[in-house]
């Protein structure tokens, strides 16, 4: 059973940097499919924001793109996401997810999020 | 900016059918964006019923079915329960990048 689990601090400044990370179990993050970051703020609907393979290639939601930046560990079995220049607007719940683009084309996994809030 | 619209409500009797639909800013929707749709009630996370169009994931109820309608992605609900109340998001492929619609609240009345 593939098993997602977000990590990261739940307060973060503004204009500051968020870090969180990924954990996936059950899988190899080097056996293929892509991993994604994906955020959805309160009240709202969800909102892409990138997605790493495993050889390191990325892509990033346009409007994102400026202050993302997603990583992968293999030895770790582990994705990361760094959310620069932050502002009340970036307070959301952030879910992680396996993203099976180019084999399924399915976004079949997903981990239970974590709330991040940006306050001073 | 790609934009995906779905309906923002819909209404359904318990025992009925309800066919939700994703759109895209680009023209119609075809078998090449991939649609995908989601599930998601309150407090946990989104969960994949959908994939590639028509595709159902292992724990996806059988009254759940996807399809392309009117250059539009579908899903369609059949003999609908009160579990099924929840909001319901698509997502398209688009190239590398993947857009979500802004979601569909259905209610079981």
């Amino acid at each position: 059973q593939v098993q997602l689990q977000a990590s990261g601090p739940g307060l973060v400044k503004p204009s500051e940097t968020l870090s969180l990370t990924c954990t996936v179990s059950g899988y190899s993050i080097s056996s293929g499919c892509y991993w994604g970051w994906i955020r959805q703020p309160p009240g709202k609907g969800l909102e892409w924001i990138g997605a790493i393979y495993h050889s390191g290639s990325t892509y990033y939601n346009p409007s994102l793109k400026s202050r993302v930046t997603i990583s992968v560990d293999t030895s770790k079995n582990q994705f990361s996401l760094k959310l620069s220049s932050l502002t009340a607007a970036d307070t959301a719940v952030y879910y992680c997810a396996r993203d099976a683009r180019g084999a399924t084309w399915s976004f079949d996994y997903w981990g239970q999020g974590t709330l991040v809030t940006v306050s001073s | 900016q790609t934009v995906v619209t779905q309906e923002p409500s819909l209404t359904v009797s318990p025992g009925g059918t309800v066919t939700l639909t994703c759109a895209s800013s680009t023209g119609a929707v075809t078998s090449g964006y991939y649609p995908n749709w989601f599930q998601q009630k309150p407090g946990q996370a989104p969960r994949a019923l959908i994939y590639s169009t028509s595709n159902k994931h292992s724990w996806t109820p059988a009254r759940f079915s996807g399809s392309l309608l009117g250059g539009k992605a579908a899903l369609t609900l059949s003999g609908v329960q009160p579990e099924d109340e929840a909001e319901y998001y698509c997502l398209l492929y688009y190239g590398g990048a993947r857009v979500f619609g802004g979601g569909t609240k259905l209610t079981v009345l």
